[in-house]
């Protein structure tokens, strides 16, 4: 079983601050880092997909980074809004071929506080 | 566009019943599997399979089955429920190859399931 580790596991932030919290993986055999984002009752949904050392990608105010060689990614968000309280998952995909090859975080729940 | 949708969104079942949760895709996804969400707990892979025919064990497999005769539908089956499988279960596909995913999981909507 892959450690695939999120911090910190819950957040409370101001509207119109800006927040970041990580995602921890095993530094060998990567093949892809994955952000979702979960909403109270809803699905869980794919922000980014992450596959390259250096990646870095943006989505409006949500923005993410990664660093394959010492197995850590942030998430960033600028200027929260109420909207972006959810629960935000990564999960990691190797390429050893196991099985299925992702394996999630327990997530950070975010709260953005009016 | 429907996407992933499960069946049912709630259930509650006797010890050592059985029964089946749904799940069906309309984007032709290779890749569909099934996930539980328990409390504390990062999403666990249950089972998954790699396209029709072709299914494998994930995580935590014991007390679960799966066939997978189409493409569209990939059914979880509880053989004799147990309440270690309260839980809320999500289905999910993706566009991937040769079995490995690289491409976002796109997910139904949840099934709660409490056992008595």
């Amino acid at each position: 079983i892959l450690n695939v580790e999120q911090s910190p596991q819950s957040l409370h932030v101001q509207e119109g601050d800006s927040t970041n919290f990580t995602c921890s993986f095993p530094s060998s055999n990567f093949y892809a880092l994955h952000w979702y984002r979960w909403e109270t009752a809803k699905s869980p949904e794919a922000l980014f997909v992450m596959t390259l050392n250096g990646d870095e990608k943006k989505k409006g105010r949500i923005s993410a980074t990664l660093n394959t060689k010492e197995g850590y990614s942030y998430l960033y968000i600028k200027g929260s809004q109420p909207e972006d309280s959810a629960t935000y998952l990564c999960a990691f995909e190797d390429s050893g071929g196991g099985a299925d090859g992702l394996t999630f975080g327990k997530g950070t729940h975010l709260i953005i506080q009016p | 566009n429907a996407g992933v949708t499960q069946t049912p969104k709630f259930q509650v079942l006797k010890t050592g019943q059985s029964m089946t949760l749904q799940c069906a895709q309309d984007m032709n996804h290779e890749y569909m599997s099934w996930y539980r969400q328990d409390p504390g707990m990062g999403l666990r892979l249950i089972h998954y399979s790699v396209g029709a025919g072709i299914t494998d064990q994930g995580e935590v497999p014991n007390g679960y089955n799966v066939s997978r005769s189409t493409t569209e539908d990939f059914p979880l089956r509880l053989l004799s429920a147990a309440p270690s499988q309260t839980s809320v279960y999500f289905c999910a596909s993706s566009s991937r190859t040769s079995g490995r995913a690289g491409g976002e999981l796109f997910f139904g909507e949840g099934s709660r399931l409490t056992v008595l």
